[in-house]
């Protein structure tokens, strides 16, 4: 079975200071991860993905994150955060066996920018 | 191209009652995914379809059943409702059978009284 696993579920920052959002995953398989921000009263948005090649991945809005096989990790960061980036962000995991678009997310994390 | 779009987006229904939501893929997207979020238990994916078959279905009561149509646009149906369906219902889709990333809808708030 796979688990993904966030280990803050509020992150608060200033505005312009760099922040990292951890993010930990358990599965026996190899699988495809993925970054998900959510604002208010709205769907989650694809940040980022990792399928497969390089381990640094860059997304939208400044965002970068590490996959870390050795860790089973795929932390999120941004150099420096605006105010605009106070959301909710969802860290998830899909098997690469099995053949189906099946996403198993972490509970989230708040990270609320303050100025 | 236009995004995935869900109708209603939002609902009030009574327990007992039955409620039917709607989700439209992106054009060209064959893959549609449920979830439910809620604030106790996160998201939890529901099921997925693709080229109108179930593939693949959570831990959820027999309440709970889809279906796809042949255009991909996909319909969930909630049977006797409790308290507890009250959540957020997310759809979302894909272009590929497997591993690729899933697009979103706004989601259909639905409030059970």
């Amino acid at each position: 079975a796979q688990s993904v696993t966030q280990l803050d579920s509020q992150v608060p920052v200033f505005e312009e200071a760099p922040v990292e959002l951890r993010c930990n995953y358990s599965s026996s398989v190899s699988v495809y991860l993925f970054w998900y921000v959510q604002y208010p009263n709205q769907g989650l948005q694809l940040l980022l993905k990792y399928l497969s090649g390089s381990t640094l991945v860059k997304g939208i809005n400044g965002f970068e994150a590490e996959f870390n096989k050795s860790q089973t990790s795929f932390h999120l960061r941004k150099p420096s955060v605006h105010i605009s980036d106070t959301a909710e962000y969802f860290c998830a995991v899909n098997s690469r066996s099995g053949g189906y678009n099946k996403l198993i997310f972490g509970a989230g994390t708040r990270l609320a920018v303050h100025p | 191209k236009a995004g995935v779009t869900q109708t209603p987006r939002y609902l009030i229904k009574t327990r007992g009652q039955q409620v039917t939501l709607s989700c439209s893929p992106i054009s060209g997207h064959r893959s549609v995914s449920w979830y439910q979020q809620t604030p106790g238990q996160g998201l939890q994916f529901l099921f997925e379809y693709f080229s109108e078959t179930q593939r693949n279905k959570g831990n959820f009561p027999g309440r709970f059943s889809g279906r796809q149509f042949s255009n991909s646009r996909s319909e969930m149906n909630v049977s006797t409702l409790e308290l507890g369906d009250s959540a957020l219902y997310l759809c979302a889709s894909s272009f590929r059978a497997s591993g690729d990333e899933q697009y979103f809808g706004p989601g259909t708030r639905l409030t059970v009284t």
